[in-house]
């Protein structure tokens, strides 16, 4: 089974401020992670995606995320928020194998970010 | 390229109503899924399809059911519409089953209330 933890279902920043957003994750076998964020009545976007090779990755927005295997972590990065990046970021795990339903995303419950001005 | 669309944008049921959430793909995705998103629990999968022909069920499929006819189609139906559902629903694609490191493209969703 896989599960994934997002800690602080809230964040508020100030614009120019970092962005950090935690996601840990549980996996029985070696994950893909995701981040997706999601602006208000829209569907989900990707912002970035871990698979395999190197381990810090960087995205769409100036957004990055590092998959850390010793620590279960692969959290999102932001060196200077934008009042743009408001919106609710989701982390997401998948099987990284083949066969079966290695397809099937699991969700965190989701991290509201509030850029303050 | 529309991508995932999703029909109707909003809809309002009452208690025992049927309906069908349509979800439509123009890139080929083999694998589709139906989730819905409820305010502090994420998005929860309901039902996936590998292929035309095959659906399997996900984490909460009680009261929904699905078929997949086509590559395209993906419609998802509720046979008796119960308050509990009311949610909103986002259909997802994507390509390649044999590789999981895929991402899901996703519809822009189904607000429904169930009243």
């Amino acid at each position: 089974a896989q599960s994934v933890t997002q800690l602080g279902s809230h964040v508020s920043v100030s614009e120019g401020a970092l962005v950090l957003l935690r996601c840990n994750y549980s996996s029985s076998v070696p994950p893909y992670l995701f981040w997706y964020v999601q602006y208000p009545n829209q569907g989900l976007q990707l912002l970035l995606k871990y698979t395999t090779g190197a381990t810090l990755v960087k995205g769409i927005n100036g957004f990055e995320a590092e998959f850390k295997k010793s620590e279960t972590s692969f959290h999102l990065t932001k060196p200077s928020a934008h009042m743009s990046d408001a919106a609710e970021y989701f982390c997401a795990v998948r099987r990284g194998n083949s066969g079966g339903s290695n397809y099937k995303l699991t969700f965190g419950k989701g991290t509201l970010l509030t850029v303050n001005p | 390229n529309a991508g995932v669309t999703q029909t109707p944008k909003f809809q309002v049921l009452k208690t025992g109503q049927s309906m069908t959430l349509q979800c439509a793909q123009d890139m080929n995705h083999e694998y589709m899924s139906w989730y819905r998103q409820d305010p502090g629990m994420g998005l929860r999968l309901i039902h996936y399809s590998v292929g035309a022909g095959i659906t399997d069920q996900g984490e909460v499929p009680n009261g929904y059911n699905v078929s997949r006819s086509t590559t395209e189609d993906f419609p998802l139906r509720l046979l008796s519409a119960a308050p509990s559902q009311t949610s909103v629903y986002f259909c997802a694609s994507s390509s390649s089953r044999k590789a999981g490191n895929q991402p899901q493209h996703f519809g822009d969703g189904t607000r429904l209330s169930i009243l």
